[in-house]
């Protein structure tokens, strides 16, 4: 089955500084890529994604990457703010698969904004 | 904007006690899932439903488990004789079709003792 692995597990940045999550994952046959942000307590919430037909997808000061190649993508955070303090998690998935696999998650990034 | 919701939002049970836990999905959705979040860990895919049956089930759902949409609206889980591990939060969630954006509830904080 597919194995998805996030780095860093803690991130710490400056107000106003850019804060970039990694994940690889294994399945070469998955297509799409969705990244959830998590307050702590709440459900988590879409928050931007990604399919394999595209190398890059921004949304305001969030932008994800994906190297289909490498089995990497990343979720950039610009200018960050206090309020996009959370746990963000990326994740994986077979879109048309037919058997609709659940979403599969990586372990989480803590992000923590210092004001 | 439609939401998935569920019931309780926090459940104490004692160790071999069944437990049900509900949800209603978004109304023209025909894809359902659970989930299960361990606190401090990553949110797990435990089985999604589809046309009324079991789809895809990971090595969680084992034999305590069962899902079932009885009326057509409430999609349950319920865990027949709960174990201290059992302890998360369990998350539904629901999609139009295969391919679009999985929607989670607010989740079911199940606390076993």
């Amino acid at each position: 089955g597919e194995n998805v692995e996030q780095h860093p597990s803690t991130l710490s940045v400056q107000e106003g500084d850019s804060a970039v999550i990694k994940c690889t994952y294994s399945d070469s046959a998955s297509n799409y890529f969705p990244w959830y942000k998590q307050e702590l307590g709440k459900r988590p919430q879409l928050i931007i994604d990604i399919r394999s037909n595209v190398g890059e997808k921004k949304d305001q000061r969030i932008a994800v990457t994906l190297n289909k190649t490498a089995k990497h993508f990343s979720l950039h955070i610009t200018e960050t703010q206090p309020e996009d303090s959370a746990v963000y998690f990326c994740a994986a998935y077979i879109l048309g698969g037919g058997g609709a696999d659940g979403l599969t998650f990586g372990k989480g990034t803590h992000l923590i904004i210092q004001p | 904007e439609p939401e998935v919701t569920q019931t309780p939002s926090h459940q104490v049970t004692q160790m071999g006690q069944e437990v049900i836990l509900r949800c209603v999905p978004i109304s023209n959705h025909l894809y359902f899932y659970w989930y299960r979040q361990i606190l401090g860990q990553k949110v797990e895919f435990l089985v999604s439903f589809y046309n009324n049956e079991i789809s895809e089930k990971s090595e969680i759902f084992d034999d305590q488990f069962s899902v079932e949409r009885p009326d057509g609206s409430n999609f349950t889980l319920k865990i027949r004789s709960t174990k201290l591990e059992d302890s998360a939060m369990y998350f539904c969630a629901s999609e139009f079709s295969a391919g679009n954006t999985i929607y989670f509830g607010e989740g079911s904080w199940l606390t076993v003792v």
